[in-house]
């Protein structure tokens, strides 16, 4: 079974530029989450979809940062424009239909730095 | 909002030491999930907790969840040099599948040979 795919793996961006992330789920889970994760800390919940809806976006900052599932399966997750803090790592993860509870996959994730 | 403290943040231990990590939630939880990160790698799930007082085991690793359903703990017996890594709980809230995991920080267990 394929895991969790996202790309790319490493960006390197000046503040204030843009930067788009990709994530393919599991194939067959409908949920789907973007986390961030800064050095030394747990994973932080950006946006949670439930096939192509938005279930949970409250911590997500929404004046910078967007995501869409368009057709329910893989998703994009941008910044625009970037901060220095918003260097981190950016986590996708996938799980069965809501209904659960059920484990998340994750991905490799994508670890962006801003200078 | 929910949040989820785990002690302690590192834990230094002779190889064949155990090892625990402890988990609080502000919050009554519906759900908590134990996940390990290997250095420079992703999460990987561990174990889910659902019903009050439960406790799971998985060969040397001892999971247990709170009879109030706002703690947990994980046990590891007898450490090994593969057991290194960063140990999350990760808790759901009472709205069960729509709420979205809350991290604790981690404890990071460094194995001295």
């Amino acid at each position: 079974e394929a895991g969790v795919a996202q790309s790319p793996r490493y960006k390197i961006i000046e503040k204030r530029q843009s930067v788009a992330f990709w994530c393919n789920p599991i194939s067959g889970h409908a949920t789907l989450y973007w986390y961030q994760q800064i050095l030394g800390q747990g994973p932080k919940l950006l946006i949670q979809f439930q096939n192509n809806g938005v279930v949970d976006d409250s911590q997500l900052p929404k004046d910078r940062f967007s995501a869409e599932r368009l057709k329910g399966v893989d998703s994009t997750l941008k910044i625009q424009p970037a901060k220095l803090e918003d260097s981190a790592v950016y986590l996708c993860a996938s799980s069965q239909l809501a209904g659960g509870p059920f484990e998340q996959f994750f991905g490799p994730g994508t670890r962006l730095t801003v200078l | 909002g929910q949040q989820v403290m785990q002690i302690p943040q590192y834990q230094h231990v002779q190889e064949g030491e155990d090892f625990t990590t402890y988990c609080n939630s502000s919050t009554t939880l519906s759900n908590i999930q134990w996940y390990k990160q290997r250095p420079g790698g992703h999460p990987v799930f561990l174990i889910q907790l659902v019903k009050s007082g439960e406790v799971k085991k998985q060969k040397r690793l001892t999971f247990q969840f709170g009879e109030a359903k706002k703690n947990s703990s994980l046990h590891i017996t007898a450490t090994q040099t593969t057991d290194v890594g960063t140990y999350f709980c990760a808790g759901q809230g009472s709205g069960g599948g729509a709420d979205g995991l809350t991290f604790g920080k981690g404890t990071h267990l460094i194995i001295q040979p």
